[in-house]
């Protein structure tokens, strides 16, 4: 079964300080990986979106990186802000269809001033 | 509007009462998906529209769950006699590409609390 594990389940910070998160995957095949940031009440943005062939992409203070061998992914946020509060999905698809997408559960990141 | 916008933000509904929730895709966008996603947990697919032909709807939970997008535009998700683990946000996602989530965008959610 296609799953996505994503670590830590919550993580609370100060502002100014860096952090990663993490996520493994079991899906089969694969076709990208995306990481979105979804704050309270509202829907997924995307931050990025990672091929077979990427190991780093970067937005901004978010940096993400691929390990299509271990299956792993991580976004790193760099110099957070409070407004980095929100939940972290890690999302990975089997293909470019909307049906094919495993999601994460998600990290909840609190930054505290 | 500039995004993919979705009402009500909020429902409650009674156990039994039916609902219909809607959404507003960018305009021109060809692909519309629906999902459902429980409280902490990921976004799960429920059904796909690209235009008016609804190609598939494997994730629909149960015959009480019904999609339309008669015109190819706006698409409203209906539940029909709501159940307590119906309650979750309901999240709407259009994409300008046929068959194709990689530039889709999420509208804000409807919340459906069933009391």
């Amino acid at each position: 079964k296609n799953q996505v594990e994503q670590s830590p389940q919550s993580l609370i910070i100060l502002e100014g300080k860096n952090c990663t998160l993490q996520c493994n995957y079991t899906v089969s095949p694969f076709s990208n990986l995306r990481w979105y940031k979804q704050d309270t009440g509202r829907g997924p943005v995307s931050l990025t979106i990672m091929t077979f062939s990427e190991n780093t992409k970067s937005n901004g203070r978010y940096t993400a990186t691929l390990d299509a061998d271990t299956k792993q992914s991580s976004l790193h946020i760099t110099a957070s802000q409070l407004s980095d509060s929100a939940s972290y999905i890690c999302v990975v698809s089997a293909d470019n269809a909307g049906n094919m997408l495993t999601f994460g559960g998600g990290t909840r990141l609190m930054v505290k001033p | 509007g500039a995004g993919v916008s979705q009402s009500p933000r909020y429902k409650v509904a009674k156990r039994g009462q039916d609902v219909a929730l809607r959404c507003d895709p960018i305009s021109g966008h060809v692909s519309l998906f629906w999902y459902q996603q429980a409280l902490g947990q990921g976004p799960e697919f429920l059904t796909y529209f690209q235009n008016e032909a609804q190609l598939d709807k494997s994730g629909l939970p149960s015959d009480r769950f019904f999609a339309e997008r008669p015109e190819g535009s706006v698409s409203t998700l209906k539940i029909q006699r709501t159940q307590q683990e119906d309650s979750a946000v309901y999240l709407c996602a259009s994409s300008p590409l046929p068959g194709r989530f990689i530039e889709a965008f999420f509208g804000q959610g409807t919340r459906l609390t069933v009391v």
